[in-house]
């Protein structure tokens, strides 16, 4: 079965750090763009970050730029999200994403999703 | 950057209904580049259209994608229990793939 399971969520204090993790099974990790999307309580989705299937190529929002870092381990077929400066308005849920289609040289939307890992930032 | 706006913000119909979401993208766009998604409370979004047309699959037909340019639409043709959710479309051409607000369908 293809399964994302994401992990690592938590509450932290502005300024703090978190890393989130996303574990995938049942398809060749290696072979997928992967995304993190986030969605604020009560609000809509918000695409953070992409990354493409060698690490060579990384996408921020702009909102997270110099803030956050995605980054990939195929050998262990794990996603990663470092969260760096936190601030309160990155309170929400976050999930990783599979990017549609092996072997893809651009992303094309997301196909399977974990079932998301909640991170609160709050004094 | 494109900016994506859905539809009306939200659609009371009931089941057996026609549901027609919208999505507008602020500057023209290949249909290629555009997804729907829907997704019920506490759970993980679903993705239903790829390229602006294309099912994903195990999606039932009632469900279909059509636009261009910068006018997108969702049409789900009779609506069933299971339907009544949150629809979102996202734009994939490029940095940053954003997504519209979102279009409550919900049950009148």
């Amino acid at each position: 079965e293809v399964q994302l399971v994401d992990s690592g969520g938590n509450l932290v204090q502005p300024g703090g750090s978190l890393r989130l993790s996303c574990g995938a099974s049942g398809f060749t990790f290696s072979y997928y763009w992967m995304s993190w999307v986030r969605q604020a309580p009560g609000k809509g989705l918000e695409w953070v970050a992409n990354i493409k299937q060698d690490g060579s190529e990384k996408y921020y929002v702009d909102s997270v730029k110099g803030r956050f870092t995605i980054s990939r381990d195929n050998a262990k077929n794990s996603l990663f999200l470092q969260m760096n400066s936190l601030r309160v308005e990155d309170t929400g849920v976050y999930f990783c994403a599979r990017g549609r289609g092996a072997n893809y040289l651009y992303y094309y939307g997301a196909d399977v999703w974990g079932q998301g890992t909640t991170v609160t930032v709050s004094s | 950057e494109i900016v994506l706006t859905q539809s009306p913000g939200t659609l009371s119909l009931s089941p057996g209904e026609r549901a027609t979401l919208s999505c507008r993208a602020s500057q023209s766009s290949s249909s290629t580049y555009l997804a729907w998604y829907q997704q019920k409370i506490g759970q993980a979004p679903r993705l239903l259209i790829y390229n602006g047309s294309s099912r994903a699959p195990g999606i039932p037909d009632r469900f279909s994608g059509s636009g261009s340019g910068t006018d997108f639409t969702l049409t789900i043709s009779r609506l069933e229990p299971e339907d009544f959710a949150v629809y979102y479309c996202q734009h994939y051409g490029g940095p940053p793939y954003s997504f519209g607000q979102g279009t409550k369908v919900e049950i009148k």
